[in-house]
C-alpha cells in the first residue's frame, strides 16, 4: 500500500542527546514536510523540502536538522539545541512543487518524544 | 506562524446534528483546505476549495469560502460519534508552497 511511513512511534530522550526521526514514503512525491503539533498550538512546520537535495526552513527550524539524499526519504534530527523537543512530530508529503497549490497533503501517523 | 484560527476551538453535539466550524486567514490564498485529525493519530484530508471557488461538497461535507473576509467554514451535517475528532483548516498563500495550519476545532458527537 502506499504511504507514508514514520519511526518510531514512540521515543524517549534524555537531555543533551540528539535523535532522529524517520519518514519514508512511496508515493513518488517530490516534496515533503516535517510539522511540530503541541497541544493547542496547531500545526508549525519544521522544514520542507521540494526535491532531492534541496530543503528550506520553515516557521521554527531552530534546533533541528533534515537531509534529502533520496526522494523516499526525509529525516529529522532534533539536537540538543532545541530547547523544548517534548512534542508529536508529524511528516507529510505532496505532489511536488505545485503540490500544495494543486492538492493535499499526506500525513503519517506521527513520532512523539519525550525528554526525560 | 499561525495563518488560519478556528473558531469554536470545542464543539460537542448529539448524533444527527449539523457541525459547523469557522475559519479565518490573514494573507491572499490559493486555496484553502480542511483535515482531520483523530487523537493520536495523522491528519487526513477532507477537502480543498480552491480561491475562485465559494462552496464545495463533499458526503456530508460542506465548505464555503468568503474570500473577501478571509473566512470559511466546514459544515458536517447529520454527525455520526465517529467524526469524533479534531478539525484543522489550512492555507496555501500566494507566492509560497508552504501550507500553514490553524489551531484547530476539537469536535466531541456523543451518541
Amino acid at each position: 500500500d502506499g504511504g507514508i511511513t514514520q519511526s518510531p512511534k514512540y521515543l524517549f530522550r534524555k537531555e543533551g542527546q540528539n535523535v532522529t526521526l524517520s519518514c519514508e514514503q512511496n508515493l513518488n512525491h517530490d516534496a515533503m514536510y516535517w510539522y511540530r503539533q503541541d497541544p493547542g498550538q496547531g500545526l508549525r512546520l519544521i522544514y520542507y523540502s521540494q526535491i532531492v537535495n534541496d530543503f528550506q526552513k520553515g516557521d521554527i527550524a531552530e534546533g533541528y536538522s533534515v537531509s534529502r539524499e533520496k526522494k523516499e526519504s526525509f529525516p529529522l534530527t532534533v539536537t540538543s539545541a532545541q530547547k523544548n523537543p517534548t512534542a508529536f512530530y508529524l511528516c507529510a508529503s505532496s505532489i511536488g512543487l505545485t503540490g500544495v497549490r494543486a492538492g493535499e497533503l499526506f500525513f503519517g501517523e506521527g513520532s512523539r518524544l519525550t525528554v526525560l | 506562524s499561525q495563518q488560519g484560527e478556528e473558531d469554536p476551538q470545542a464543539l460537542s453535539i448529539q448524533e444527527g446534528e449539523n457541525a459547523t466550524m469557522n475559519c479565518s486567514y490573514k494573507t491572499s490564498i490559493n486555496n484553502l483546505q480542511w483535515y482531520r485529525q483523530n487523537s493520536g493519530r495523522g491528519l487526513v484530508h477532507l477537502i480543498l476549495i480552491r480561491s475562485n471557488e465559494r462552496e464545495k461538497h463533499s458526503g456530508r461535507l460542506r465548505v464555503t469560502l468568503d474570500t473577501s473576509k478571509k473566512s470559511s467554514s466546514l459544515l458536517i451535517t447529520a454527525s455520526r460519534a465517529a467524526d469524533t475528532a479534531s478539525y484543522f483548516c489550512a492555507t496555501a498563500s500566494r507566492g509560497t508552497d508552504k501550507l500553514i495550519f490553524g489551531t484547530g476545532t476539537r469536535l466531541q458527537v456523543f451518541p
